[in-house]
C-alpha cells in the first residue's frame, strides 16, 4: 500500500530565506507524487508532480522538489520564501492498485509560516 | 476555462437531517474524486467517479453516497447526518489524459 508522511507539522522561515518540507513516501510501485498548496478558506492548488520522467521537479511559483528512490523522499524548496507562501502543504502519492485510479493518498500537511 | 465548481459554498444542517453537494468539473473532465478534510483526521478519499461509474470507493460508511451524471457532474449525498459529518468536502476532476487532478473551492458542511 502506498503512503506518505511529512516529517514535520509546522515550518517556520523568514521572508527572504530557503525553504525545506519533507516528505517521505512509501510504495512497492514506481510513484506518482505531488505536492499541494491549500491557503486558508481555499481548495487545493498543484504546486508540482513527479511521474518518473525526471527527478527534480519544477512547480509553480518557484517551488521545486527532487525525488530521491534511494531515500524514499520527495522533499519540497524554494530558494526564497515570500509573504504569500504562508499557506498548508500536503504531499501526495497516487493509489496504485493496479488498476485505473485516480485516488489520492494526502500526508497530513505541513503548516507553513513566514516571517517578515 | 473555467475551474470546478462546488455548490453550495457553506451548509448549516442539524443532526439527522440528510445533504447533497454537487460539483461541476472542468469542461471536458471525466473523472472526479470527493474528499472529506478534517482537523482530526485530515484529507480522507470518499469516492471516485467516471463516466458515471463509481470506480473506488473509500472507507467511509453506507450513509455517504454519491453519483455521476451524463454531463460530467457529479453529487455527493449524506444521509442521518451526525456531528463527526461536520468538514469541508472537496471535489477534484481530471481529465482522461492525465493524472493532474484540479480541485474545487470545497463545501463547509456544519452539523448541529
Amino acid at each position: 500500500a502506498q503512503s506518505v508522511t511529512q516529517l514535520d507539522s509546522h515550518v517556520s522561515v523568514s521572508e527572504g530565506t530557503p525553504v525545506l518540507l519533507r516528505c517521505n513516501y512509501s510504495s512497492s510501485y514506481s510513484p506518482s507524487l505531488f505536492w499541494y498548496v491549500q491557503h486558508p478558506n481555499k481548495g487545493l492548488q498543484l504546486l508540482l508532480k513527479y511521474t518518473s520522467a525526471a527527478t527534480l521537479v519544477k512547480g509553480i511559483n518557484g517551488f521545486e522538489a527532487e525525488f530521491k528512490k534511494s531515500e524514499t523522499s520527495f522533499h519540497l524548496t524554494k530558494p526564497s520564501a515570500h509573504m504569500s507562501d504562508a499557506a498548508e502543504y500536503f504531499c501526495v502519492v497516487r493509489a496504485n492498485y493496479g488498476g485505473a485510479t485516480n485516488k489520492l493518498i494526502f500526508g497530513t500537511g505541513t503548516l507553513l509560516a513566514v516571517q517578515p | 476555462k473555467a475551474g470546478v465548481t462546488q455548490t453550495p459554498r457553506y451548509l448549516i444542517k442539524t443532526r439527522g437531517q440528510q445533504v447533497t453537494l454537487s460539483c461541476s468539473p472542468i469542461s471536458g473532465h471525466r473523472s472526479v474524486s470527493w474528499y472529506q478534510q478534517t482537523p482530526g483526521q485530515g484529507l480522507q478519499f470518499l469516492f471516485e467517479y467516471f463516466s458515471e461509474t463509481q470506480r473506488n470507493k473509500g472507507n467511509f460508511p453506507g450513509r455517504f453516497s454519491g453519483r455521476q451524471f451524463s454531463n460530467s457532474r457529479s453529487e455527493m449525498n449524506v444521509s442521518t447526518l451526525e456531528l463527526g459529518d461536520s468538514a469541508l468536502y472537496l471535489c477534484a476532476s481530471s481529465s482522461h489524459f492525465s493524472d493532474e487532478q484540479y480541485f474545487g473551492p470545497g463545501t463547509r458542511l456544519t452539523v448541529t
